[in-house]
């Protein structure tokens, strides 16, 4: 199975911080991998996909890059709705794996 | 408008049996795989496998595999997860979602609402 470790696993940031967040592939994905962003009680919400692909309709401040097998998403100017809970999921290969989540808080 | 709607939450007792579901609509049902995540209360996300629906094909995650059973019937454009044995540890929010496909497979897009089961004496 290939892991996906995540870190950090939370932060504290303020409005207008720049964050970024990390996943790292235990083996090569291709660009099989997507970034979503979940509040409580709600379900993910896609925010990147083939790794740099932003999804229609969100913000242009998330962006998302791959090097190898590690993977970034960045919030370039983080907003007050920007406070969730991000994970990422690589579907290269079966069994998909998610990355272990990163919660993002107020300072 | 592509939609996913899950079934409603379910309250049952350990050793009895579930089927949840979960229908598409607003796009070719058999064209799109439909994956299951699992959220256990307060944890993070979890994939259990997926189902493609035009020809019923099935993958499962080997944490998962022999515990549920994924299926969907096209006539009514609706994949299903059941279990035949309910353990307390099954008590969690579960969610579907599709699988798109432009050129190549992507993660998916379109997400169910949830169902929350929960499973006490």
């Amino acid at each position: 199975d290939i892991q996906m470790t995540q870190s950090p696993s939370s932060l504290s940031a303020s409005v207008g911080d720049r964050v970024t967040i990390t996943c790292r592939a235990s083996q090569g994905i291709r660009n099989d991998l997507g970034w979503y962003q979940q509040k409580p009680g709600k379900a993910p919400k896609r925010l990147i996909y083939a790794a740099s692909s932003l999804q229609s309709g969100v913000p242009s401040r998330f962006s998302g890059s791959a090097s190898g097998t590690e993977f970034t998403l960045t919030i370039s100017s983080l907003q007050p709705e920007d406070f969730a809970t991000y994970y990422c999921l690589q579907h290269n290969s079966y069994p998909w794996t998610f990355g272990q989540g990163t919660k993002v808080e107020i300072k | 408008e592509v939609q996913l709607v899950q079934s409603g939450a379910e309250v049952k007792k350990p050793g009895e049996s579930l089927k949840i579901s979960c229908q598409g609509s607003g796009y070719s049902f058999t064209s799109y795989w439909i994956g299951w995540v699992r959220q256990m209360p307060g944890k993070g996300l979890e994939w259990m496998g997926i189902i493609y629906p035009g020809d019923s094909d099935t993958k499962y995650s080997p944490s998962f595999q022999g515990q549920v059973t994924i299926s969907a019937d096209k006539s009514i454009t609706t994949a299903y997860l059941q279990w035949s044995s309910l353990k307390a540890s099954d008590t969690a929010m579960y969610y579907c979602a599709r699988r798109p496909f432009d050129g190549s497979y992507l993660s998916p897009d379109y997400w169910g609402q949830g169902t929350l089961v929960t499973v006490s004496s």
